[in-house]
C-alpha cells in the first residue's frame, strides 16, 4: 500500500490553521497514524486510528478520514509543532508511510 | 521510564554484516510487539521490520526480505536485526521502536536510534 502526502513542504505563520494530506493507494478503513519528527530527535505519535489522540498530545492537533483519504489539522500552529509530519498505515503488511510534510516558519 | 537502547551500528563494506541490538527497560518487554524503522540521511521513514511478542509472527520489508533478519530475547528484554550482504542504500539511521499493546496497532515509543553507514 502506498501513502502519498501533500503538500510535502509548506510554510506557515504561527496561529495558521494547518492540513496535511495523506492518500492511501487503496483502502485502509481507519487503520492510518500519524508521527512528528523534530530535528536530531526520535519521531512522537501524534494520533492512531486515523482520529484518536495519543494520550498528552495538544488538542490543537486531530485526524479525519478514512478509506483512502486522511487528513492532519493543527488548528492554529505554534513555535513547538514546526517540525516534519509522517503518516504510516497500519492496515497490513508491509507497514508504510508517507513521504513526510515539513513544515516551517514562514 | 520506558527506555529503548540500540546499538550495533557502524561502518561497513558493501557486501558486509552487522548486528543490532536493542535493550528495552520501564515496561514488560515480552507484552509488546517490536518494529525496526529506519531512516537514510536527509530522508523519511521507511519501515524494515517487525516481530510478534512469542516471535511467531515475522514480517520484512521487500527491500530487507532475504538479507536481514529479525529476532528477540524475551529473557533478556533485547530486540535484534542481523544485516547481511548490505549494500549502500541500506546507510540510515535504525531505530528499535514499540508497538502500543492496544488493538489498532501504532508505534507508541522509539528509541535514539544506531546509525549504519555502508561505504567502501
Amino acid at each position: 500500500i502506498q501513502l502519498t502526502q501533500s503538500p510535502s513542504f509548506l510554510s506557515a505563520s504561527i496561529g495558521d490553521r494547518v492540513t496535511i494530506t495523506c492518500r492511501a493507494s487503496q483502502a485502509i478503513g481507519y487503520y492510518l497514524v500519524w508521527y512528528q519528527q523534530k530535528p536530531g530527535e526520535a519521531p512522537k505519535l501524534l494520533i492512531y486510528e486515523a482520529s484518536t489522540l495519543q494520550s498528552g498530545v495538544p488538542s490543537r492537533f486531530s485526524g479525519s478520514g478514512s478509506g483512502t483519504a486522511f487528513t492532519l489539522t493543527i488548528s492554529s500552529l505554534q513555535p513547538e509543532d514546526f517540525a516534519t509530519y509522517y503518516c504510516q498505515q497500519v492496515n497490513s503488511f508491509p507497514r508504510t508511510f508517507g513521504g513526510g510534510t515539513k513544515v516551517e516558519i514562514k | 521510564e520506558v527506555q529503548l537502547v540500540e546499538s550495533g551500528g557502524g561502518l561497513v563494506k558493501p557486501g558486509g554484516s552487522l548486528r543490532l541490538s536493542c535493550v528495552a527497560s520501564g515496561f514488560t518487554f515480552g507484552a509488546h510487539s517490536m518494529h525496526w524503522v529506519r531512516q537514510a540521511p536527509g530522508k523519511g521513514l521507511e519501515w524494515v521490520s517487525s516481530i510478534s511478542t512469542s516471535s511467531s509472527f515475522i514480517y520484512y520489508a521487500d527491500s530487507v526480505k532475504g538479507r536481514f533478519t529479525i529476532s528477540r530475547d524475551n529473557a533478556k528484554n533485547s530486540l535484534f536485526l542481523q544485516l547481511n550482504n548490505l549494500r549502500a542504500e541500506d546507510t540510515a539511521l535504525y531505530y528499535c521502536a514499540r508497538k502500543r499493546i492496544q488493538v489498532p496497532a501504532a508505534i507508541d515509543f522509539w528509541g535514539q536510534g544506531t546509525l549504519v553507514t555502508v561505504s567502501s
